[in-house]
């Protein structure tokens, strides 16, 4: 079947550090990618996509590369802060209704 | 873009109650969702509703839940008789168009059966 497999957390960071968060999928086709996050008392929010191999998503200072070769899609960002505090999720479909999710990483930036 | 809405924001229950879940996203979304999370791990998809009727379900969707639109606004999901297994952060999420940058979540309500 499809699933998501991400970094577990927490993972606690400095402002201004630099922030991945690894993500690898098994998918029967190609799937597009996703990064969710979740802010405090928030719902989930697309934050960044890609929809085929070697595409780069890229939102607020985010990044991930769809990567067929490893069937991942890692998550970066250069320099954090404070509000990058958040649950972000990395998931995939295959048929552009049906989500299937990893656990979520749980990122907390330190001023 | 409009936020959907999710009520309560936490329930406790006791075990074998019924309990509903109320998400209101708006009445031109014609794609809807639940999907829930078990503390700690992966987000799970429960059901889609597409035109008013099931149209996808998981295997955790059994006989003990059920979605409705009762007012042509509220999407609402109901557990008749809880376990402690369904303990879980549950989302609702609807669809304006057929493609995943498409959804909106609600903020989730965190069920606890004790």
């Amino acid at each position: 079947g499809n699933s998501v497999t991400q970094m577990e957390g927490p993972v606690t960071l400095s402002e201004e550090a630099f922030l991945t968060i690894n993500c690898t999928y098994t998918a029967t086709g190609y799937p597009s990618l996703f990064w969710y996050v979740q802010y405090p008392g928030e719902g989930l929010q697309l934050l960044l996509k890609a929809t085929k191999a070697d595409d780069k998503g890229s939102n607020k200072g985010f990044e991930a590369t769809y990567r067929k070769e490893t069937t991942s899609f890692h998550l970066e960002k250069g320099s954090v802060q404070v509000s990058d505090s958040a649950v972000y999720f990395c998931a995939l479909t295959l048929n552009d209704y049906k989500l299937s999710f990893g656990a979520g990483t749980t990122v907390t930036v330190r001023a | 873009e409009p936020e959907v809405t999710q009520t309560p924001s936490h329930q406790v229950t006791q075990m074998g109650q019924e309990v509903i879940l109320r998400c209101v996203p708006i009445s031109n979304h014609l794609y809807f969702y639940w999907y829930r999370q078990i503390l700690g791990q992966k987000v799970e998809f429960l059901v889609s509703f597409y035109n008013n009727e099931i149209s996808e379900k998981s295997e955790i969707f059994d006989d003990q839940f059920s979605v409705e639109r009762p007012d042509g606004s509220n999407f609402t999901l109901k557990i008749r008789s809880t376990k402690l297994e369904d303990s879980a952060m549950y989302f609702c999420a609807r669809q304006i168009n057929r493609g995943a940058d498409g959804y909106t979540f609600g903020s989730g309500t965190r069920l606890t059966v004790v």
